[in-house]
């Protein structure tokens, strides 16, 4: 049983590059959730779903997008990184009232 | 605006000592609160709950109770041990299935 899966689990991009992070749930969950977590903060919310075709903004939401095609996946794009996007990214899922399953995460620097 | 408030860290203690982490949060009516432990390089783990006021969430010797008058949700452990040596986040769910996080304590324990 995988839970919730990020790739990759470490990147280093330049300035101005574009990528994707992946996220995938395998526990049929209608909820995804995409966080950062900066060092010594807690969790800010960028983007979340509440089913496939639906996605809203979280707190933090300026320089992300997210596509949410299918319930299993919702992958987070950065379109032109910025160094201030440096940071711990998770994606978490759930079920209704049901508590958020984390992933492992996926360490992001550029540079 | 709706917050949590977590008792800043770090934290450190030694094995077998009384372990109190204070979270207050506020909001509009009655969200459900936890607690979430993040060990080194992973992604966070729920650790307990507390859904309605009174309630006590109790896991893996932690506790923490709900309580409506004070808006707090404390976590308290009798003894803890090097194992517990972790983040913990503190958490209440806004409308719409939103987690509110704290900034999280660092917590070491030493033998």
């Amino acid at each position: 049983n995988a839970g919730v899966t990020q790739t990759p689990k470490f990147r280093i991009l330049k300035i101005g590059q574009s990528m994707t992070l992946q996220c995938a749930q395998d526990m049929n969950h209608n909820y995804m959730y995409w966080y950062r977590q900066d060092p010594g903060m807690g969790l800010k919310l960028i983007y979340y779903s509440v089913g496939a075709g639906i996605t809203d903004k979280g707190e933090v939401p300026n320089g992300y997008n997210v596509s949410r095609s299918t319930t299993e996946d919702f992958p987070l794009r950065l379109e032109l990184a910025a160094p201030s996007q440096t940071s711990v990214y998770f994606c978490a899922s759930r079920q209704s009232n049901q508590p958020q399953h984390f992933g492992d995460g996926t360490r992001l620097s550029i540079l | 605006g709706d917050s949590v408030t977590q008792m800043e860290g770090p934290v450190t203690l030694s094995e077998e000592a009384f372990l109190t982490i204070n979270c207050t949060y506020t909001a509009t009516g009655y969200p459900s609160l936890f607690w979430y432990v993040q060990y080194p390089g992973e992604g966070l783990q729920l650790l307990l709950k507390a859904t309605k006021a009174d309630d006590k969430g109790s896991n893996k010797g932690f506790e923490a109770t709900y309580r409506k008058e004070t808006t707090s949700f404390h976590l308290e452990k009798g003894s803890v041990q090097v194992s517990d040596s972790a983040v913990y986040f503190c958490a209440w769910e806004t409308s719409g299935s939103r987690l509110t996080f704290g900034e999280g304590t660092q917590l070491t324990v030493n033998p």
